[in-house]
Formats: structure tokens, sequence, C-alpha cells
């Protein structure tokens, strides 16, 4: 059973627009989540997270939106740059226990 | 500060071989993860510690997958005999309390080849 789920396997982006890549949640208790990005051959970075008492966070170029009647979360990131081309995965967390979706591979064409 | 330290980054073994990943927390973090990432897939745990003590372990394949964490520092995660599905990327993970807003961080992670 996938409680965290990332439809989107890939995304490609012109540099300097908006990216958004979504993340569905079916776990209502959740009350914490994260992004993470991801280059090959490393392990996942903490990108941002968001409280499940805020609806959005932002980070510099990085938003996060949350909408808990839908148990939906996006990440927003504009402008869009090279460098952020890796995979994205997004997290859910019940107090002590993180759930991932399988992943976002984000492309950033220049 | 130091991040999540694993070794080694890279092994190849033979199917029914045993092999063991070693990792160290970022100092002073009570909680430590271990996470088996197939390709093409998210992280799933396998096994959570509070100090030196075992939160979860409900996803650790028990006949073949033991983990320990001394002294509350360092972990080691040992899989025998080793199968063709356990080739995955096993990543380690530390946070600092078990307190919900706690980030966790990550390792570079061990790549496992069972051939």
């Amino acid at each position: 059973d996938q409680q965290v789920k990332q439809n989107s396997p890939s995304l490609s982006v012109q540099e300097g627009r908006i990216s958004i890549l979504n993340c569905d949640y079916t776990n209502s208790m959740f009350d914490y989540f994260l992004w993470y990005k991801k280059y090959p051959a490393e392990g996942p970075t903490f990108l941002i997270s968001i409280s499940s008492i805020k609806d959005k966070n932002e980070d510099g170029r990085f938003t996060v939106f949350l909408n808990k009647s839908a148990k939906h979360l996006s990440l927003h990131i504009v402008p869009s740059q090279p460098g952020d081309s890796a995979v994205y995965f997004c997290a859910a967390s019940d107090f002590n226990k993180f759930y991932f979706g399988s992943g976002t591979k984000l492309n950033v064409k220049p | 500060e130091a991040g999540v330290a694993q070794s080694p980054r890279y092994k190849i073994i033979e199917k029914r071989q045993s092999v063991a990943f070693w990792c160290n927390p970022i100092s002073g973090h009570a909680t430590l993860y271990w996470y088996q990432q197939i390709l093409g897939q998210g992280p799933k745990l396998l096994i959570q510690f509070q100090n030196n003590g075992v939160v979860d372990d409900s996803q650790l394949p028990k006949d073949r997958f033991s983990a320990e964490r001394l002294k509350g520092v360092d972990s080691t995660l040992k899989i025998q005999p080793a199968k063709l599905e356990d080739s995955a990327v096993y990543l380690c993970a530390s946070r600092r309390t078990g307190g919900s807003t706690d980030t966790q961080y990550f390792g570079p992670g061990t790549r496992l080849t069972v051939l």
C-alpha cells in the first residue's frame, strides 16, 4: 500500500520557467511533509518542509503548498535553473516514520 | 557539521554471499534509519533505531537481514545470505530526535549489486 504517490515520473521544463512537482497522500494522520532532491550517486538532500498546520512554506526559489482537504502537496521552483535537474522525492511523516513517493525526475533545459 | 557517513559506497557480491554496511550518523542524532531504495522507487524503511533500541523493524526481512546500533552511535546492516532481489541502494539517515518536525538527513548510500 503506497501511502505517498508521485504520479509523474518525469518533467521537462525550460530554464527560467516554473517547475511544478506534485505529490498525493492517503493518510490523514501525516503531520509533516518534506521534499528531497537527489543527484545520481548521492543520497537524498533535504530541500524544504511544511507542517500540517500551514498551507504554504517558502524558501528562496522553492515554495511548497499543502492542500489538506485534497491530500495534495506541490513543490514550485521559480525560476527553474539547469542545476535543479535531479530526482525529487516527496515524503510524509506521522511523528516518527517517513513514507516516500517514487520520485519525479526533473530536467531543466537551458 | 559533518554529514551522515556510509561505507562502502559500492559492493558487488554473488548470491548467497554475505555483506555488511556501516553508517555513522550526524553527531548527537538519536534516531537512525536504514532504507532500501530499488531503482525507480522511493526509499523503503527497513529499520529505525532510537539511540540503541529498535523502534520499528516491521519491514526488515529478518530471515536474512540484521542490524545493530551498539552504544547508540554507529550502525551496521548485514545481509546473509544475499539474493538477487537485494540489489539496491541502501541508505542510512539520521535525525536529531523523534520529534515530528525534525528533518532526517541522508548519507550517500551503498549501492549493492548481487550477481
